[in-house]
């Protein structure tokens, strides 16, 4: 059964610091892996979407890597700022359906 | 483009009540997916469908349940409703069912009294 975990659980950082959530799975059968952001009470919005075959993925201050002979994920965001601050989640598709992390609530102070 | 739809956005029921909630996914995706989400759980995949099809199904008890049309549009109905279900209940569309990006709606918040 695959299981994703999220490290760390929660992260404050002043404005402007460069940082790295990390994701863990357990089965690297995986068909993609996406990253989602999510406001208090309000739905995910997805980040970057990065499929089995790829290493990594760019948008904007934003960029995740994967390697799946070791079932991890980082994502990368620069020059943090405040209006970063969410939770963050990371998701694995094996085929059936997603299988979500925990999350890393994320604060950026001003 | 406009996004993922769900309807209503909050809910309040009584405990042995009925609820149905409604998705409509992005215009040319097929592939619709439910997920409750819990402060205790977080997100669990309760079932997908494609093509009006259940493909695939969570380990949820029977009293939750769905289906899709044939616009794609789905609905996912809970009876016999409990304390327990309680939770913001999300849904994805996408293309198709594997490889391809999913987008969430806002999610109904359903809080049952």
């Amino acid at each position: 059964k695959q299981e994703v975990t999220q490290i760390p659980a929660a992260l404050s950082v002043p404005e402007g610091e460069n940082l790295v959530l990390n994701c863990s799975f357990t089965d690297s059968a995986i068909y993609n892996l996406q990253w989602f952001r999510q406001d208090p009470g309000k739905g995910l919005t997805s980040l970057l979407l990065i499929q089995s075959s790829q290493r990594e993925q760019t948008s904007g201050r934003l960029n995740a890597s994967l390697d799946k002979s070791s079932g991890r994920s980082t994502l990368y965001i620069a020059a943090s700022q405040p209006g970063d601050s969410a939770t963050y989640l990371c998701a694995v598709l094996d085929g059936q359906n997603f299988v979500f992390g925990p999350g890393t609530r994320l604060s950026v102070l001003p | 483009k406009a996004g993922v739809t769900q309807t209503p956005r909050y809910l309040i029921k009584t405990r042995g009540q009925q609820v149905t909630l409604s998705c409509s996914p992005i215009s040319g995706h097929r592939s619709v997916s439910w997920y409750q989400q819990t402060p205790g759980q977080g997100l669990q995949f309760l079932f997908e469908y494609f093509s009006e099809t259940q493909r695939n199904k969570g380990n949820f008890p029977g009293r939750f349940s769905g289906r899709q049309f044939s616009n794609s549009r789905s609905e996912m109905n809970v009876s016999t409703l409990e304390l327990g279900d309680s939770a913001l209940y999300l849904c994805a569309s996408s293309v198709a069912p594997a490889n391809t990006e999913a987008f969430f709606g806002q999610g109904t918040r359903l809080t049952v009294v």
